[in-house]
């Protein structure tokens, strides 16, 4: 069974940095193309960007807000992926997911963790 | 970017009694391979989201047969056969296509 755990979420000050973990199972994880989406409260869902996998040349792509911004990377030794953010703003406040990416087969997502960006 | 639309935006539903939410693209999710890359999710209260129907019709597992997904190129729908109380939740469609993956607002089903 294919899980996902993120990992990393708490509270940060505005032009702060946080980076969030997520750990995935029960697929081949260097194979896998991998997203972020974020959900802001009480709002819809956004994705934020993906990673390919390293024999695709583990290109990144980003949503237009975030570009610049955060930085999407993968441990295929230890099936970690992760999102480091700089440069917060109060409205990168959201829960953000781990998912693998989706496309020609089933996606799978994590429970989330909350990212809120308050002096 | 694809621009995704969904209607309605709320939905009152009696359990046993079917419905529909409909989703459309500003460009057409028919890709070369004969896939439309449309998938739908279910977003129960207090849950991440859960995949519902992956290319266009693809049931994802364990997904009651009650949930069918059509539709190609620009216009689709999510269909439930007989709603049950445990379908209540945010609908959403998104486009799989290309990058940036785009979302439809959100359906809001409830129960009458």
């Amino acid at each position: 069974e294919v899980q996902v755990v993120e990992s990393g979420g708490g509270l940060v000050k505005p032009g702060g940095s946080l980076r969030l973990s997520c750990a995935a199972s029960g697929l081949t994880f260097s194979k896998a193309w991998m997203s972020w989406v974020r959900q802001a409260p009480g709002k819809g869902l956004e994705w934020v960007g993906r990673i390919k996998s390293k024999t695709d040349g583990e290109t990144t792509d980003y949503a237009a807000p975030v570009k610049g911004r955060f930085s999407i990377s993968r441990d295929d030794s230890t099936n970690t992926l992760y999102l480091k953010m700089n440069i917060l703003k109060t409205e990168d406040t959201a829960v953000y997911y781990c998912l693998t990416d989706p496309g020609d087969w089933p996606d799978y997502w994590g429970q989330g963790t909350l990212v809120t960006v308050s002096s | 970017d694809i621009v995704m639309t969904q209607s309605p935006l709320s939905l009152p539903v009696t359990p046993g009694e079917p419905a529909s939410i409909s989703c459309w693209s500003s460009q057409s999710l028919l890709y070369k391979n004969k896939y439309n890359y449309l998938n739908w999710y279910l977003q129960k209260p207090g849950q991440s989201p859960q995949l519902l129907i992956y290319l266009g019709s693809d049931r994802a597992s364990g997904v009651p047969d009650r949930f069918s997904g059509s539709g190609s190129g620009t216009d689709f729908k999510l269909r439930i056969s007989r709603v049950e109380a445990e379908d209540v939740g945010v609908y959403y469609c998104m486009q799989a296509l290309q990058t940036p993956f785009t979302f439809g607002p959100g359906t809001r089903v409830d129960i009458k």
